[in-house]
C-alpha cells in the first residue's frame, strides 16, 4: 500500500514557466515532508522540506506547499530552468527520534529550452 | 567533499548467485539506510541502522536478503540466492543524526541486473 503517492510519472514544461509537482499521502501521522531531486546515474539529493506546522516553505526558486486537510503537498519551481530536469521524489516522515522516510514513486520533470 | 560511496556501481549476475553490495557512509554519520528503486514502488526502504545496530528491516525479504554493518565505515547488503525480480538500483544513504529533520545523503547506487 503506497502511503506516499506521486500520480504523475512525468511532466514537461517550458523554460521560464512554472513547474508544479504534486504529492498525496494517506497517513495522517506524517508530520514532516521532503522533496529530493535525482539526476541520472546519481543518488537523490535533498531539495526542500516542510514541517506539518507550516503550510509553505520557500527556498529561492523552490516553494513547497502543504495542505494537511487534503493530505496533499506540491513543489513549485519558478522559473523553471533546463538544469531542473530530473526525477523529483516526495517523501514523508513520522517525526520524532527517527528519520525513516517513506518515498513516493517519483515524477520525471523535463524542462524544454 | 564528503560523500557516500557504493561498490560496485554495476553488477550483472545470473539467477541463484550471491550478490554483495557495499557502502561506505560519510565519516561521523551514525545512521545508514538501504533503499531499492523500482519503477513501480519508487524508493523502498529495505534496512535502517543506527550506531551500527539494525533498527528496521521490515522492508527486506528475510529469506534471501541480509544487511550488516561490520564496522562504522562499512555497510553491506547481500542477496542469496538472487532472482530476476531483484533487478533494481540499490541506494545506500547515511545521516548525521536520527531525528526526523536530519538529512539523508545518498550514494550513487548499485545497478543490479539478475539474468
Amino acid at each position: 500500500d503506497q502511503q506516499v503517492k506521486q500520480n504523475s510519472p512525468s511532466l514537461s514544461v517550458q523554460e521560464g514557466r512554472i513547474s508544479i509537482l504534486n504529492c498525496d499521502y494517506t497517513n495522517s501521522m506524517f508530520d514532516y515532508f521532503l522533496w529530493y531531486k535525482k539526476y541520472p546515474a546519481e543518488g537523490p539529493t535533498f531539495l526542500i522540506s516542510i514541517s506539518s506546522i507550516k503550510d509553505k516553505n520557500e527556498d529561492g526558486r523552490f516553494t513547497v506547499f502543504l495542505n494537511k486537510s487534503a493530505k496533499h503537498l506540491s513543489l513549485h519551481i519558478v522559473p523553471s530552468q533546463p538544469g531542473d530536469s530530473a526525477v523529483y521524489f516526495c517523501a514523508a516522515s513520522y517525526g520524532g527520534a527517527t528519520n525513516k522516510l517513506i518515498f513516493g514513486t517519483g515524477t520525471l520533470l523535463a524542462v524544454q529550452p | 567533499d564528503a560523500r557516500v560511496t557504493q561498490t560496485p556501481r554495476h553488477k550483472v549476475t545470473e539467477m541463484g548467485q550471491e550478490v554483495t553490495m557495499r557502502c561506505q557512509p560519510i565519516l561521523g554519520h551514525n545512521t545508514v539506510f538501504w533503499y531499492r528503486q523500482t519503477m513501480m514502488q519508487g524508493l523502498e526502504l529495505l534496512a535502517y541502522f543506527r550506531n551500527r545496530a539494525p533498527l528496521d528491516d521490515s522492508g527486506m525479504p528475510k529469506d534471501r536478503f541480509s544487511a550488516e554493518m561490520p564496522d562504522a565505515t562499512l555497510a553491506t547488503l547481500k542477496i542469496q540466492p538472487s532472482e530476476p525480480r531483484d533487478s533494481a538500483v540499490y541506494f545506500c544513504a547515511s545521516g548525521l543524526g536520527d531525528y526526523h529533520t536530519d538529512t539523508q545523503y545518498f550514494g550513487p547506487g548499485t545497478r543490479l541486473t539478475v539474468l
